[in-house]
């Protein structure tokens, strides 16, 4: 089973950021947490991972809380294209570790 | 660079037959995973080969099977297809370094193979 907590949907304006949260009390202490997307039909996308440490790409930033349990992602100024479903997971090794996807966030941009 | 890839695109096979899913994993990458996704849930991972070799299997039954080729290509068989099987099968693959040493993370997802079974 998924070792995370998300809200299973989200709208954001266009333009404006989005912020999807994810619960994962249960982490444990050499346990990275992962975001990947799914656009409609297509296969899951990487978009960033982090230890303890917040993070940023060209993509997203990764907010990760002192105690680990939670984390958000931001994409900062979301467009019509980000509309997918975002999955938070944790996992101790993505590259060669198995990946345990809940169901997600959808995440619906509008205009 | 190629991405990942999957053939077939579609496939409709009907309930008890046999099927092959293939994946080209991107060049230099030595892993490939296997998942399956159902309309409206996560893909769940099935299999995981590194080098050739079983490195982890999902909670998937014996009518599910994988193998990797000395070049890295993969093969994901079902045999006695039953209507629950339909689905979205992805590959994903992956390398520990990158080319400047650096470690690598992510795992590179197919387009995937819609299977439905009638």
């Amino acid at each position: 089973d998924a070792k995370t907590t998300q809200p299973p949907s989200m709208d954001c304006a266009e333009g404006r950021a989005a912020n999807l949260p994810c619960n994962h009390s249960t982490i444990s202490g050499n346990e990275y947490v992962y975001w990947y997307r799914q656009i409609h039909s297509q296969g899951p996308q990487y978009i960033i991972h982090g230890l303890k440490n917040n993070e940023t790409n060209e993509m997203a930033s990764l907010i990760i809380t002192e105690d680990r349990k939670s984390s958000t992602l931001i994409l900062p100024h979301a467009t019509l294209r980000d509309t997918a479903v975002y999955y938070c997971i944790v996992n101790y090794g993505g590259s060669q570790g198995n990946l345990i996807f809940g169901k997600g966030t959808k995440l619906s941009v509008k205009p | 660079d190629a991405g990942v890839t999957q053939s077939p695109t579609h496939l409709i096979k009907t309930r008890g037959q046999q099927v092959t899913l293939r994946c080209s994993p991107i060049s230099g990458h030595k892993s490939v995973s296997w998942y399956q996704q159902v309309l409206g849930q996560g893909p769940q991972f099935i299999f995981q080969y590194y080098e050739k070799e079983e490195r982890g299997r999902g909670n998937f039954p014996d009518r599910f099977s994988a193998r990797q080729f000395p070049n890295y290509s993969s093969e994901l068989n079902v045999n006695a297809l039953l209507l629950g099987d339909s689905a979205l099968y992805l590959c994903a693959s992956s390398s520990v370094y990158g080319t400047s040493g650096r470690i690598i993370y992510e795992q590179f997802f197919g387009p995937g193979t819609r299977l439905t079974v009638l």
